[in-house]
């Protein structure tokens, strides 16, 4: 277990519609990330947040935004839903505090399936 | 740009042999770091080894052992005498020194231990 959170397990929606995918990170980590994987994409980059704020941004759709509330915890929101949307959606966090190195580890994903 | 490249994509081995997996990578970076993760049937995302440029001493850990080349810029992963439950996909990533925390992956290894 790695102590990184993600709920819910699956999702399953239809086109046009908007979801939220949320994560707790480890305890102690202050940096939490965001990673699609897609059977043509692979495992790619979103987000990452650290401290609250906004640290990196990787190939995030604009109908995709992110946030890290006080408590630490992570909001992925997808909205206009298309097809190509379904993937597994990764939370990682670590103990990053401005160095990189740091080992990601994460949660176990929440599939989205868009009808 | 960093780019991690796994050229197996599937490889299958019966119980008990050893087998390598292939990573090469791409940087421009001094100081990066790389990793090692492994995706069960499960789904999940393990955490197994990082090691820094500066670093090129071997790793073993149990039946695991990680070769780091910075001269043909490879970091291979060898399971000896091979288990049925090692099956899984693969994936190596790497992350530069760019004040952020952006692992890029290699497109995985599946591999399967056929008893």
């Amino acid at each position: 277990d790695s102590g990184v959170t993600q709920t819910p397990k699956h999702l399953i929606t239809a086109t046009g519609q908007r979801v939220t995918l949320r994560c707790s990170p480890r305890s102690g980590d202050l940096s939490v990330y965001w990673y699609q994987q897609s059977l043509d994409q692979g495992l790619q980059f979103l987000i990452q947040y650290y401290n609250g704020e906004e640290r990196a941004k990787g190939n995030i759709l604009e109908r995709f935004s992110a946030q890290q509330f006080p408590d630490l915890h992570s909001e992925l929101n997808l909205s206009s839903l298309e097809l190509g949307d379904s993937a597994l959606y990764f939370c990682a966090s670590s103990q990053f505090k401005g160095q990189v190195g740091s080992p990601l580890h994460f949660g176990n994903g929440t599939r989205l399936t868009v009808t | 740009a960093q780019k991690v490249t796994q050229a197996q994509t599937e490889i299958s081995v019966v119980e008990k042999e050893d087998v390598t997996l292939d990573c090469v990578y791409e940087t421009r970076d001094t100081t990066y770091y790389l990793f090692w993760y492994k995706q069960p049937p499960s789904g999940e995302l393990v955490f197994l080894i990082r090691r820094n440029s500066f670093d090129e001493q071997n790793e073993i850990s149990g039946r695991y052992s990680w070769n780091f080349q910075k001269s043909t810029s490879s970091f291979n992963f060898t399971i000896t005498a091979s288990q049925v439950v090692d099956s899984a996909v693969y994936f190596c990533a790497l992350s530069g020194d760019q004040g952020a925390q952006k692992l890029v992956f290699g497109q995985g290894t599946r591999l399967t231990i056929n008893p």
